[in-house]
């Protein structure tokens, strides 16, 4: 089982609409979780950080469920411009730090 | 604020030979994190330097190494260059890496075996 499993993707939507990504983590010892976007042959850039109470950025909300080991990232009114990939990230310590990148959720928003 | 740099943006190496990336963290930060993303595949951890030490390395053989330099930028080296090294390497950097703090990113280099 991969450390950090997200939604197959593609994802294909129309311009408005709401779509939402999961991602799930195996290591409890996970500490730290985040949202990053990446555009074809672009660096990482970070979206935002998830908390446990649940955190909004505008059209962007996230939500950590520790107890099911589960991340998520909504995005409401979907634009042109938020077709890329989304990757889910954990931190953790297991005897030393780790980042785990997931393989990433295609995101393709259509006019 | 400048971000993170990298540089060469390119690079092009024949296998066997070896292959120096270098990065340089944004302001104020002291961790540097390496990655190597091959093409189509997510990315996986290499590296990672805090105050001029390895705090730890993912699971690649030894020939991938580095080390951090007293104003904190960070090198890569690859010795032995295999075709299957061809990759963007990505460079990171954050404030401490003790408190798990939100990592940016370089625009990468793009290492091409032949």
């Amino acid at each position: 089982r991969k450390e950090v499993e997200q939604d197959p993707g593609p994802f294909n939507v129309p311009e408005g609409a709401t779509v939402a990504f999961n991602c799930t983590y195996s290591n409890s010892a996970s500490q730290s979780f985040f949202w990053y976007r990446q555009d074809c042959r672009k660096e990482p850039k970070l979206l935002m950080s998830v908390y446990s109470s649940g955190n909004e950025d505008g059209r962007f909300t996230a939500q950590l469920n520790r107890a099911s080991q589960y991340i998520s990232l909504l995005i409401r009114d979907s634009k042109l411009s938020d077709s890329a990939t989304y990757l889910c990230v954990v931190n953790l310590n297991t005897g030393g730090f780790k980042t785990i990148f997931g393989a990433g959720t295609r995101l393709f928003v259509k006019a | 604020e400048a971000g993170v740099t990298q540089s060469p943006t390119h690079l092009i190496k024949t296998r066997g030979q070896q292959a120096t990336l270098r990065c340089s963290p944004i302001s104020g930060h002291t961790s540097v994190y390496w990655y190597q993303q091959a093409l189509g595949l997510g990315l996986q951890f290499l590296l990672w330097y805090d105050e001029g030490e390895e705090r730890n390395r993912g699971n690649f053989p030894p020939r991938f190494s580095g080390r951090q330099f007293p104003n904190y930028s960070s090198e890569l080296n690859v010795n032995a260059l295999e075709l299957e090294d061809s990759a963007l390497y990505l460079c990171a950097s954050s404030r401490s890496g003790r408190n798990y703090n939100e990592q940016f990113f370089g625009p990468g280099t793009r290492l091409t075996v032949l």
